[in-house]
């Protein structure tokens, strides 16, 4: 059972660029989370994807958006890249619909903005 | 509004010490799941428990135990004879209950664990 596999491990970008980050979700789940962790601080939620169709949205601007493709992967797009945005991007997956599996979390996209 | 607060940012311990980890939670629902991560220096979150809100019955795992208390609203986590490798960030983490099934959690801001041989 393979796990939650994201890339790249790490992106440097200058400020107004824009990034795409990847993630393979674990064999057998269906359901993409997004989280932003700031250096010393918890994961903050930005999104869920059931069914390739974003379900759920925390506190951050339409400039963080989505997609989740047929195979349940998932894309996480940052336009207009600012300072603040440098953190480490986690991806975790799930099963939805099928009773509680928990959260499997992938090792994270470390971004630096500068 | 849910809220998870840890109020030790860091501890230090010594090898072979017992060391209790704190997590006070704030929620409305009535049904919800708690849950501790610990997350090493190469980032993934690794999965420890989760415990939902009707089962107050501590847990055991090795050297690892948690105490659900509901009338305090903690969620506390005690590694007992700790060890080198156990060094790490711990996370408690509260569920959305409309999103149990899915990604929605709520971090605490983590405590610093380090063990010194």
């Amino acid at each position: 059972e393979t796990g939650v596999t994201q890339s790249p491990t790490h992106l440097i970008k200058t400020r107004g660029q824009q990034v795409t980050l990847r993630c393979s979700s674990q064999s057998g789940h269906n359901t993409v989370s997004w989280y932003q962790q700031a250096l010393g601080q918890g994961p903050q939620f930005i999104f869920q994807y059931y069914r390739e169709e974003e379900n759920g949205r925390g506190n951050f601007p339409p400039r963080f958006s989505g997609l989740q493709f047929p195979n349940y992967s998932s894309e996480l797009n940052v336009n207009a890249l600012e300072l603040d945005d440098s953190a480490l991007y986690l991806c975790a997956s799930t099963t939805a619909g099928q009773g509680f599996t928990g959260y499997t979390f992938g090792s994270g996209t470390r971004l630096t903005v500068v | 509004a849910q809220k998870v607060t840890q109020a030790q940012t860091e501890i230090s311990v010594v090898e072979k010490e017992d060391v209790t980890l704190d997590c006070v939670y704030e929620t409305r629902d009535t049904t919800y799941y708690l849950f501790w991560y610990k997350q090493p220096p190469s980032g993934e979150l690794v999965f420890l428990i989760r415990r939902n809100s009707f089962d107050e019955q501590n847990e055991i795992s090795g050297r690892y135990s948690w105490n659900f208390q509901k009338s305090t609203s903690s969620f506390n986590f005690t590694i007992t004879a700790s060890q080198v490798v156990d060094s790490a960030v711990y996370f408690c983490a509260l569920s959305d209950p409309d999103s149990s099934n899915t990604g929605k959690l709520i971090f605490g801001q983590g405590t610093t664990l380090q063990v010194k041989p």
